[in-house]
């Protein structure tokens, strides 16, 4: 079993719907990165963090240390939001990335 | 700002030739990553640089090597390639580590025939 999970792995959607993808690890953390990988291929960092929520525009970030869990969520969906989502997790006390298999976000006009 | 800058983005190889995939970044940065993406995969790391003069081997080092005599400069050689070495190469920078934000280069799709 892979130590981080993403579900789900592809998703497709209407503009303008809630999105949710949904990122579960099973080791110790410090930090949580969720990336945007465009389908040009370059990945940007859009949020790291390691407790609570955080909010940026349209998208928001929750995680919950104690049940390893993280969502991130887009509302008011656009077809420019299409890319694939990466979890990557901050092992505890290591400077060490592992990294989810990523979701494939489609949103159709 | 030009940011992480790789080149080149694409390569064909064949098997057994050697190659390098540049690396520059013009933040400053003292931390340097070298990830591959396979279909499916999550990123895997290559080999990564704290500082000048100073590399380590990540999970995947195999194949590989790298050098940083700059802050600058973080180039990933591939002696004798392989196909097992086709694949999406990203190069990352951050200022102090995995726990800040991460910069990412555009991705060098290489394949080996």
């Amino acid at each position: 079993k892979n130590e981080v999970e993403q579900s789900p792995q592809n998703l497709t959607a209407q503009e303008g719907e809630f999105i949710t993808i949904n990122c579960s690890y099973s080791v110790g953390i410090s930090a949580l990165h969720w990336l945007q990988q465009h389908p040009g291929g370059g990945i940007v960092s859009l949020f790291m963090l390691s407790s609570g929520k955080k909010k940026h525009g349209r998208l928001i970030a929750t995680i919950n240390i104690q049940e390893k869990h993280s969502s991130l969520h887009i509302t008011a969906s656009h077809p420019r939001d299409s890319a694939v989502y990466i979890c990557a997790v901050v092992i505890q006390g290591a400077q060490k990335l592992v990294f989810g298999q990523g979701t494939r976000l489609t949103i159709n006009p | 700002n030009a940011g992480v800058t790789q080149t080149p983005k694409f390569r064909i190889l064949k098997i057994g030739q050697s190659m390098t995939l540049q690396c520059t970044q013009d933040m400053n940065h003292n931390y340097m990553y070298w990830y591959r993406q396979d279909p499916g995969m999550g990123l895997k790391l290559i080999y990564y640089s704290v500082g000048a003069g100073i590399t380590d081997k990540g999970e995947v080092p195999n194949g590989y090597n790298v050098s940083r005599s700059t802050t600058e400069d973080f180039p990933l050689r591939l002696e004798l390639a392989a196909p097992s070495q086709t694949s999406v190469y990203f190069c990352a920078s951050t200022a102090w580590g995995v726990t800040g934000e991460l910069f990412f280069g555009e991705g060098s799709r290489l394949t080996v025939l």
